[in-house]
């Protein structure tokens, strides 16, 4: 399995502003994805982040709010952006392995909106 | 459309004790099922998989799960519990979208608390 960090683990922002998560990899993947899982919740997916293709994002997430780039196969930010207070939550990235649904995932950035 | 029900929210068992955790999904053909678990303030650890083959399925920890076609379902088992073993359990079916896109779909998770 892969080894994945994510940066920051955890803040706190204010309302009207953005942050950007970063996803790292220790090896080529080509689908990675994010997630967000709000408080006491699943997880939700975002959007599927394929090198080499843009984004595809789930019914209820837009491009506007939450940008993502991927400029390689060991690396993606997600971008929250102009946040509110119901953007708190866990943002997890994960990695798939082609043809087998498996995926391992980030150990998670835990955001705050006030 | 792909789901997945757990239908415990919450379960506490003694430490030792044995523990199942249930999961139902749907699925119109051989899924791909997965169980993960998140300690508080961590992210998700693959337990174990379900592609095909043998529907006893082993994986870390001392859990393992067993596929039944019959009842839709994948529960996940330990024959006596840690207390370390406290943590949320999601299960997940793999579904395949449009273009070949490979997802995972997750149920709403179990609490698993462990009293001493």
């Amino acid at each position: 399995s892969a080894v994945i960090s994510q940066k920051p683990s955890r803040d706190i922002c204010q309302r009207g502003t953005s942050l950007t998560i970063q996803c790292q990899v220790d090896s080529q993947v080509t689908m990675m994805f994010w997630y967000r899982q709000q408080p006491g919740q699943s997880l939700t997916l975002i959007a599927t982040a394929n090198q080499g293709s843009e984004a595809t994002y789930e019914s209820g997430f837009v491009i506007d709010k939450f940008p993502i780039s991927r400029p390689n196969l060991t690396f993606s930010t997600l971008t929250v952006s102009n946040m509110s207070p119901e953007d708190s939550s866990i943002y997890l990235c994960s990695v798939g392995r082609p043809n087998s649904y498996e995926q391992y995932f980030g150990p998670g950035t835990r955001l705050t909106v006030t | 459309a792909q789901s997945v029900t757990q239908p415990d929210i919450h379960i506490t068992v003694s430490e030792g004790a044995s523990l199942e955790l249930r999961c139902n999904y749907s699925y119109g053909a051989t899924p791909y099922l997965f169980w993960y678990v998140q300690s508080p303030g961590q992210g998700l650890q693959l337990l174990l998989k379900y592609f095909s083959g043998d529907t006893l399925v082993q994986g870390i920890k001392g859990f393992e799960a067993e596929f039944k076609r019959s009842q839709s379902s994948f529960n996940l088992r330990k024959p006596s519990v840690h207390w370390s073993d406290a943590a949320e359990y999601f299960c997940a079916v793999g579904a395949e979208e449009g273009q070949g896109a490979q997802k995972l779909v997750f149920g709403q998770g179990t609490r698993l608390t462990i009293n001493p």
